[in-house]
């Protein structure tokens, strides 16, 4: 079985600046996908960001971009000149690939990031 | 393109009865996947259903259980309802092998 730890509950960072969320998970398998989600107070949850595990390059999707380092089981977010809409809770996700259909998703507890003006 | 939708937005029940939540995939979606969501929790894993079948399933009791319908929309029943249950149930679609878009979730108390 999969799990996904989010040891930080909450975060606070000033407008502009950057700020990194850390998730570590564990795992046997060697084939998988690595998420982060966003949900603000409005419920929705939001794909941010997605990392194959096959690959070495860290995924980047404009102010955000991750740090994968797959022998340590790591997988954080950093999120550059951070705005007031940054604030929301942020999960993240482990996805097993498998030959069949798709897999589920498995969350961490999530952190709270709150953006001050 | 419509994303994935879900009614109704708020619910109400007592203990005992009966409820059912509906989701429709987002457009070219095939399977989708049910998480129930607590209160400052992350979501935890239902089941899924892909070509009208139960595919996976979490650690949930046989009071809950879905189908899926030929549209690929799908619905999720919870017999004999606790204070438990009152949850964010959150229904994801993707395609295989893809990547799970959520919608906007039911809030279901239960009294």
């Amino acid at each position: 079985a999969q799990t996904v730890t989010q040891s930080q509950p909450e975060m606070s960072v000033q407008e502009a600046e950057t700020v990194t969320l850390s998730c570590t998970y564990d795992t046997s398998e060697n084939n998988y996908y690595l998420f982060w989600y966003k949900q603000p107070p409005s419920r929705q949850m939001i794909l941010v960001i997605r990392q194959e595990a096959y690959k070495q390059q860290n995924a980047t999707e404009n102010r955000f971009s991750v740090n994968f380092q797959k022998a340590a089981k790591s997988f954080s977010l950093k999120i550059s000149d951070s705005q007031l809409g940054d604030t929301a809770m942020y999960f993240c996700a482990f996805m097993k690939l498998g030959t069949g259909a798709n897999s589920k998703l498995t969350f961490g507890k999530g952190i709270t990031l709150s953006v001050r003006p | 393109d419509a994303g994935v939708t879900q009614s109704p937005t708020h619910l109400i029940k007592t203990r005992g009865q009966q409820v059912t939540l509906r989701c429709s995939p987002k457009s070219g979606h095939d399977t989708v996947s049910w998480y129930q969501q607590a209160l400052g929790q992350g979501p935890q894993f239902i089941f899924q259903y892909y070509e009208e079948e139960e595919r996976q399933r979490g650690n949930f009791p046989d009071r809950f259980s879905g189908h899926q319908f030929p549209n690929y929309s799908s619905e999720l029943n919870v017999n004999a309802l606790l204070l438990g249950d009152s949850a964010l149930y959150l229904c994801a679609s993707s395609s295989r092998r893809g990547e799970q878009y959520f919608g906007p979730g039911t809030r279901l108390t239960v009294t």
